[in-house]
């Protein structure tokens, strides 16, 4: 079966860091483009951020808000990647999935791993 | 990079359609192929519903259509089901390797 799963999320401090994996099955994760997307608690989606597949070199482009705060990286040996978050905000609490991207449509999701930030 | 415009809620009665639009500019909706549609039950994942403005993939039933025209992309559900009730996302590429949802639409069946 083809599918993604999330993990690694929980409760953190103002400032602090997190590393979120999602690891991929029925399928080899670095021939995709795969992306990061957030939801708020009731709110909408938003994208975060993206890396390439292993053809085009696993670039890397984020949205503003969390340029230079988070990052993605991959290990193939593992059919994973990673997205470290550092100096997580209040704002960044969310469930975090990882999707695959296809043809501009993002068609796998994993089930979402909830990052709360707070005191 | 500003969201996508999408009406807050829609609604039809079972067997009636309902057409939910998404607002962008022609740097984002009006300019790519890269328009697609997500539906989102309460506490799951979304799911890709159209792709490249108009295309369903494998297992979407025909009655979800999309279409564009301008810079506002639309979604038509045909012959409501309940199970259609949901809430559904637009995205577009907006270019420099970014994307961009829209603000969300309830779904609700009569």
């Amino acid at each position: 079966e083809v599918q993604l799963v999330d993990s690694g999320g929980g409760l953190v401090q103002p400032g602090g860091s997190l590393r979120l994996s999602c690891a991929a099955s029925g399928f080899t994760l670095s021939d995709h483009y795969i992306d990061w997307v957030r939801q708020a608690p009731g709110k909408g989606l938003e994208w975060v951020g993206r890396t390439s597949d292993k053809g085009t070199s696993y670039t890397t482009e984020y949205v503003a808000s969390v340029r230079g705060r988070f990052t993605i990286s991959r290990d193939d040996s593992e059919n994973s990647l990673y997205l470290q978050m550092h100096s997580l905000q209040t704002e960044d609490t969310a469930m975090y999935y990882c999707t695959r991207e296809v043809r501009g449509g993002f068609d796998i999701w994993g089930q979402g791993t909830l990052v709360t930030v707070s005191s | 990079q500003p969201a996508l415009t999408q009406p807050p809620s829609a609604s039809g009665s079972p067997g009636q359609s309902v057409t939910i639009s998404c607002t962008g500019t022609s740097s984002d909706v009006g300019g790519y192929i890269f328009v697609s549609w997500y539906q989102q039950h309460p506490g799951k994942a979304p799911k890709l519903m159209i792709y490249e403005v108009t295309k369903r993939p494998s297992g979407v039933p025909d009655r979800f259509s999309g279409s564009r025209s301008g810079n506002t992309a639309s979604l038509t559900v045909s012959g409501l089901q309940a199970e259609d009730e949901a809430d559904y996302f637009c995205s577009s590429y907006a270019g420099s390797n970014n994307f961009v949802f829209g603000t969300g639409t309830k779904v609700t069946v009569l």
